[in-house]
């Protein structure tokens, strides 16, 4: 079964540190996408990136940058110079794929808390 | 800007009322997606849909829960009688059904059932 384990449930941080979400996956497949979503306060999920199993190549979006690692079979997030916006839950979740579809498998998130 | 839009966003009901959730996924996509959130159960996925046929509702409660997709444009999940347990945050999501494309979310539906 596919799974996806975010261990950190919550990060304090001061606004300007960075900070390093973990996201940890286990999958069959050899072709699978990795997503992080993000849910501020008021609660919406908004999608943030996606990632295919063949890139590897990191990815870099203004402070967020993400980190892909096959072999640990890691996919984490980290964002840099952190702001109290930035405060929210953070999902990572994996693409599982049936015959039918996609439909995706989250982990249970990590709570960031940025202080001013 | 295309989003999933869904109404209510928030309802209160008092227990063994029927409530209907409603969900119109962005135009073109054709797997619709219902979640529901609890802190205890984190995200889970009660049915999906796929050019308006349902594929899979195995996490869905059968007694009580009904999914729908009436059109294109209309998703529909219903909980007949409520129970104060499905309170919790029902998300519909929407995508193009390729493996791998992004899913898309809705605001939510916050259902309080007293």
């Amino acid at each position: 079964a596919q799974k996806v384990t975010q261990a950190q449930t919550e990060i304090s941080v001061v606004e300007k540190e960075d900070v390093t979400l973990d996201c940890v996956y286990e999958t069959r497949d050899t072709t699978y996408y990795l997503f992080w979503y993000k849910q501020p306060p008021s609660g919406e999920l908004v999608f943030l990136i996606r990632r295919n199993s063949f890139d590897e190549q990191n990815e870099i979006s203004g402070r967020y940058s993400w980190n892909f690692q096959k072999s640990t079979s890691s996919f984490n997030f980290t964002i840099t110079a952190s702001q109290v916006v930035d405060s929210a839950v953070y999902f990572c979740a994996l693409s599982e794929w049936a015959e039918y579809g996609n439909k995706l498998v989250f982990g249970a998130g990590t709570i960031l808390r940025v202080k001013s | 800007d295309a989003r999933v839009t869904q109404t209510p966003r928030h309802k209160v009901t008092e227990m063994g009322q029927e409530v209907t959730m409603r969900c119109q996924p962005i135009l073109g996509h054709n797997t619709v997606f219902w979640y529901r959130q609890t802190m205890m159960q984190g995200l889970e996925l009660l049915a999906y849909f796929r050019n308006r046929a349902p594929l899979d509702d195995s996490g869905m409660p059968k007694d009580r829960f009904s999914a729908e997709m009436p059109d294109a444009t209309l998703a529909t999940l219903k909980i007949q009688p409520s129970e104060p347990r499905d309170s919790a945050v029902y998300f519909c999501a929407s995508g193009l059904g390729q493996h791998g494309n992004t899913i898309y979310f809705g605001e939510g539906s916050w259902l309080t059932v007293v």
